[in-house]
């Protein structure tokens, strides 16, 4: 069973775009919910993050938009750049500081 | 700044050998270390979670006779794929925690089977 799901796979938007990348969550006791962002040949780079507590966090260009009711939240990246152009994972967890990964989204940002 | 360093980056090893993973936190001290393994794929698969002077929980389908740890201080903790075969092969990353929101990955131990 997938606990924490991505979508879409992939995306692709023009640079100055808003991108918007989309997760979804099964265990309602997932409370903390961090983006990676993962360049190729890296290892994934904690981007911005959110508790369930809140419906919002805003870190520069990066905004998460949480909806506990839902279980849904969503990752938009203002004014796309080049350099943006990554894999982006939603990632969840609990009380026992175990994260589980969503798959990824692919992100292209084209000039 | 926080970091957190893997060595080595890449290895190659035969079929049926052992290798061994490190990774070190550096500018703070990490409550817990979780290693996981991404695949070819790009899915994260959490191996164990270590905190010191506490039992490593492994998840299902990893072992501590497959995939034994050490983790003797608040910075370093090690990983070795023991008896490695084509299926071990991925990238292993070590998650080190700097606190109950923030943990900290490293760039990763790519391992390839011949």
């Amino acid at each position: 069973q997938q606990q924490v799901r991505q979508s879409p796979q992939s995306l692709t938007v023009w640079e100055g775009e808003t991108a918007i990348l989309n997760c979804s969550y099964e265990d309602s006791t997932f409370n903390y919910f961090p983006w990676y962002q993962q360049f190729p040949g890296e290892g994934p780079a904690l981007l911005i993050s959110i508790r369930s507590v809140s419906d919002k966090k805003e870190d520069g260009r990066f905004t998460i938009f949480f909806n506990k009711r839902e279980k849904k939240l969503s990752l938009h990246i203002t004014d796309s750049q080049p350099g943006d152009s990554a894999t982006y994972f939603c990632a969840a967890s609990g009380s026992f500081n175990k994260l589980t990964f969503g798959a990824g989204t692919r992100l292209a940002v084209c000039p | 700044g926080a970091l957190v360093y893997q060595y080595p980056r890449r290895t190659i090893c035969k079929s049926g050998t052992s290798m061994r993973m490190e990774c070190q936190a550096v500018g703070f001290q990490a409550t817990s270390v979780a290693w996981y393994r991404q695949s070819p794929q790009k899915t994260f698969e959490l191996i164990a979670l270590s905190t010191v002077n506490s039992a490593i929980k492994y998840e299902q389908n990893f072992t501590q006779e497959k995939f034994p740890i050490s983790h003797p201080n608040l910075s370093f903790s090690s990983m070795t794929v023991l008896n490695a075969y084509l299926e071990d092969r991925g990238l292993y990353l070590c998650g080190a925690r700097l606190n109950q929101d923030t943990q900290y990955f490293g760039p990763g131990t790519r391992l390839l089977v011949l």
